[in-house]
């Protein structure tokens, strides 16, 4: 497997624009897992979802930001409209058995600019 | 609700020397830890984890961390640094509480810089 794939790698955008990120999990993996990372504050879980179920978004800072999973293979982060404090490096990790017996596997990070 | 905290953001050590990136963790139920490791510009992987069984575990590049209950606290160590070991350290904890109800919390990272 090629592991957990985000999309894009890179994304600048101007204020005021909807922003979409994309993440395929590895497969077979049932839990799906959106982390938010900045220098101030650290790696912050968003949202993750169980068999495509949102389990938790208590960490989605506010209802500009949602998040998708309309199947086992595909999952979006969107953000509308965007602020410039959206900057951040955006992680998608997967999991097997939600991590009861196995860790979290991350993928290597969208690094959102919004100026 | 479960926190960890990771009492150094950074901490510089000459090549060859021990290192200990220090973490305490606070939960109300039983707990699995995990170390992960992000060297630059890469997303994290997972360096070591206490599931259950011994109390120490050791990864394959020469870290080990002993998981200590009474003091909550899981602490990594390496007696030999080298350059490449240069990167931010996270420690996590998810807890057992059961269900579909999970949470992997991370705590803030410590940069470690090897210098030559």
């Amino acid at each position: 497997d090629a592991g957990v794939i985000q999309s894009p790698r890179h994304e600048v955008t101007e204020m005021g624009q909807e922003v979409t990120l994309r993440c395929k999990p590895i497969s077979g993996h049932d839990y799906l897992f959106w982390y938010r990372q900045t220098m101030m504050r650290g790696l912050e879980l968003l949202i993750y979802f169980n068999n495509n179920v949102p389990i938790d978004d208590s960490g989605m800072p506010e209802d500009r930001f949602s998040a998708k999973m309309p199947n086992a293979s595909f999952s979006t982060l969107k953000i509308q409209p965007s602020e410039p404090r959206d900057s951040a490096v955006y992680f998608c990790a997967s999991s097997l058995r939600g991590g009861y017996t196995a860790e979290a596997f991350f993928g290597q990070g969208t690094r959102l600019t919004v100026v | 609700a479960q926190s960890v905290t990771q009492l150094d953001s950074q901490v510089p050590v000459f090549e060859e020397a021990p290192v200990e990136l220090r973490c305490n963790y606070s939960s109300s139920v039983s707990v699995y830890l995990f170390w992960y490791v992000q060297y630059p510009n890469q997303g994290l992987q997972l360096l070591l984890k206490y599931l259950s069984g011994s109390t120490l575990v050791e990864s394959i590049n020469g870290f080990e961390a002993e998981f200590n209950k009474s003091q909550t606290s899981f602490h990594l160590r390496k007696p030999s640094v080298h350059i490449s070991d240069t990167a931010e350290y996270f420690c996590a904890v998810s807890d057992l509480s059961g269900g579909s109800n999970y949470k992997l919390t991370f705590g803030k990272g410590t940069l470690l810089t090897v210098n030559p």
